[in-house]
C-alpha cells in the first residue's frame, strides 16, 4: 500500500535551517507529481511546494519562495523540502503529498517544524 | 487569507444532511478538478471526493461532490458524530500553477 513517511521536523531558532524528508513506498514513486502543504497552529491547509515526477520543475507558495527549495531523489524514493531562513510564521505541521491523476490523493501523517528563539 | 472560500463551520443533527460550499475563479475551481478532504486534527487528510464528483474506494456514498461554475459542493447525508472532522475543498489553479485549498470548514454534528 502506498506510505508516506515525513521526517526532519524539530523546534529551530528563527533564520536557522531544517530539512525535511519524505520517504515513498508501495507506488512507482519517479510516476509521480509530488507536493508540500502544511497547516499552521489554529490554521487551515497551506500549499507550499510541488516538484514534477521528473524533478523538472518545480513551484513554490509566495510566502516561502527563495527560502524553501523543493527537490526529490528518485533513485531513493524521496522527496526533501530545503527550508532555510525559517520564521516564527513558519511553524507548522508539513504534510507530504502524492499528486494522482488531478487529486492529492495520498497524505503523509506530518511532521512538526517549530520555530521558536 | 486562503484562495478558495468555505464557510468556518457548519451543523446538523445526527441522521440529518449537511453540505458545505467552495468558491473559486475561473482559474481554479471552473477549469480544474476539485477534491474534498476529511481531516481529524493529529491524523493525516483523507481524500473524500476526487474529480469533482468520484468517490474513491472506501468512501461510503453519503459522500457527495458537485461543481457548478466556479463553485463546489460537498455533500454529507445521514450524518453521524463520526464524521465531526474538519472538511477542506482543494484545487489546481492553473494562474498560479499552485495548489489552493479553502481555509477549511468544522463540521459538528449535534
Amino acid at each position: 500500500q502506498v506510505q508516506l513517511v515525513e521526517s526532519g521536523g524539530g523546534v529551530v531558532q528563527p533564520g536557522r535551517s531544517l530539512r525535511l524528508s519524505c520517504a515513498a513506498s508501495g507506488f512507482i514513486f519517479r510516476s509521480n507529481g509530488m507536493h508540500w502543504v502544511r497547516q499552521a497552529p489554529g490554521k487551515g491547509l497551506e500549499w507550499v511546494a510541488v516538484i514534477w515526477y521528473d524533478g523538472s520543475k518545480t513551484n513554490y507558495a509566495d510566502s516561502v519562495r527563495g527560502r524553501f527549495t523543493i527537490s526529490r531523489d528518485n533513485a531513493k524514493n524521496t522527496l526533501y523540502l530545503q527550508m532555510n531562513s525559517l520564521r516564527a510564521e513558519d511553524t507548522a505541521v508539513y504534510y507530504c503529498l502524492r499528486y494522482n491523476i488531478n487529486t492529492f490523493d495520498y497524505w503523509g501523517q506530518g511532521t512538526l517544524v517549530a520555530v521558536s528563539s | 487569507q486562503s484562495v478558495l472560500t468555505q464557510p468556518p463551520s457548519v451543523s446538523a443533527a445526527p441522521g440529518q444532511k449537511v453540505t458545505i460550499s467552495c468558491s473559486g475563479s475561473s482559474s481554479s475551481i471552473e477549469n480544474n478538478y476539485v477534491s474534498w478532504f476529511q481531516h481529524v486534527p493529529g491524523t493525516a487528510p483523507k481524500l473524500l471526493i476526487y474529480d469533482n464528483n468520484k468517490r474513491p474506494s472506501g468512501i461510503p456514498d453519503r459522500f457527495s461532490g458537485s461543481k457548478s461554475g466556479t463553485s463546489a459542493t460537498l455533500g454529507i447525508t445521514g450524518l453521524q458524530t463520526g464524521d465531526e472532522a474538519d472538511y477542506y475543498c482543494g484545487t489546481w489553479d492553473s494562474s498560479l500553477s499552485a495548489g489552493v485549498f479553502g481555509g477549511g470548514t468544522k463540521l459538528t454534528v449535534l
